[in-house]
């Protein structure tokens, strides 16, 4: 699975947009992209995965760049609860194992 | 769904115990993970099971650790001898099998302090 790269700490404003990046320079056709964040003392919770195409949910958008090298989680209206690790992976379609590495920790300013 | 239930959340035990851990997944899933996560670092991965098989062990999974899914429903985690090392949050997860890209979805965990 390839690795990815994260910067280790982000702040963003309560109410702005907070966009996560996350490299993936060796990312092959058929792995996926996820994202999960994990509050203290809690488990990692999925937000979002994606393929190529761009995608949103509930939670978050995803936005992954056309030659797939890298992929950015945009929180539209972050909140003090969106404070967190976030954690990008990417993992074959078919692999059974997450690789975490160490994430962005995002701090989300009153 | 339910969600990811693990039992106890927190465990402390003395060196050289055995302890065991359950995950009950979220119903329908038919494959479990284990992951192990210590101070400062992601989750790192276990074992995995679909169904009640086995299929892939890391090599972070040594000999006092093993791990059973009976009847393809709980799953247990018991390790023995307990070192300090052990001392960690023990994380489970579980997915579907349709569709190989499914996400895991993970519980929240029990934390093992050794004394």
């Amino acid at each position: 699975d390839a690795k990815t790269t994260q910067p280790p700490s982000m702040d963003c404003a309560e109410g702005r947009a907070a966009n996560l990046p996350c490299n993936h320079s060796t990312i092959s056709g058929n792995e996926y992209v996820y994202w999960y964040r994990q509050i203290h003392s809690q488990g990692p919770q999925y937000i979002i995965h994606g393929l190529k195409n761009n995608e949103t949910n509930e939670m978050a958008s995803l936005i992954i760049t056309e030659d797939r090298k890298s992929s950015t989680l945009i929180l539209p209206h972050a909140t003090l609860r969106d404070t967190a690790v976030y954690y990008c992976i990417v993992r074959v379609h078919t692999g059974n194992q997450f690789y975490f590495g160490t994430g962005t920790s995002l701090t989300v300013i009153p | 769904d339910t969600g990811v239930s693990q039992d106890p959340r927190h465990k402390i035990t003395k060196r050289g115990q055995n302890v065991t851990f359950r995950c009950d997944p979220i119903s329908e899933h038919n494959r479990l993970y284990w992951y192990r996560q210590t101070l400062g670092q992601g989750p790192e991965f276990l074992t995995y099971f679909q169904n009640e098989a086995q299929l892939e062990k890391s090599r972070l999974l040594s000999d006092r650790f093993s791990a059973e899914r009976p009847k393809g429903s709980f799953s247990t985690l018991e390790i023995q001898r307990t070192e300090q090392g052990d001392s960690a949050m023990y994380l489970c997860a579980s997915s579907r099998g349709q569709g190989e890209n499914q996400p895991q979805h993970f519980g929240d965990g029990t934390r093992l302090s050794i004394l």
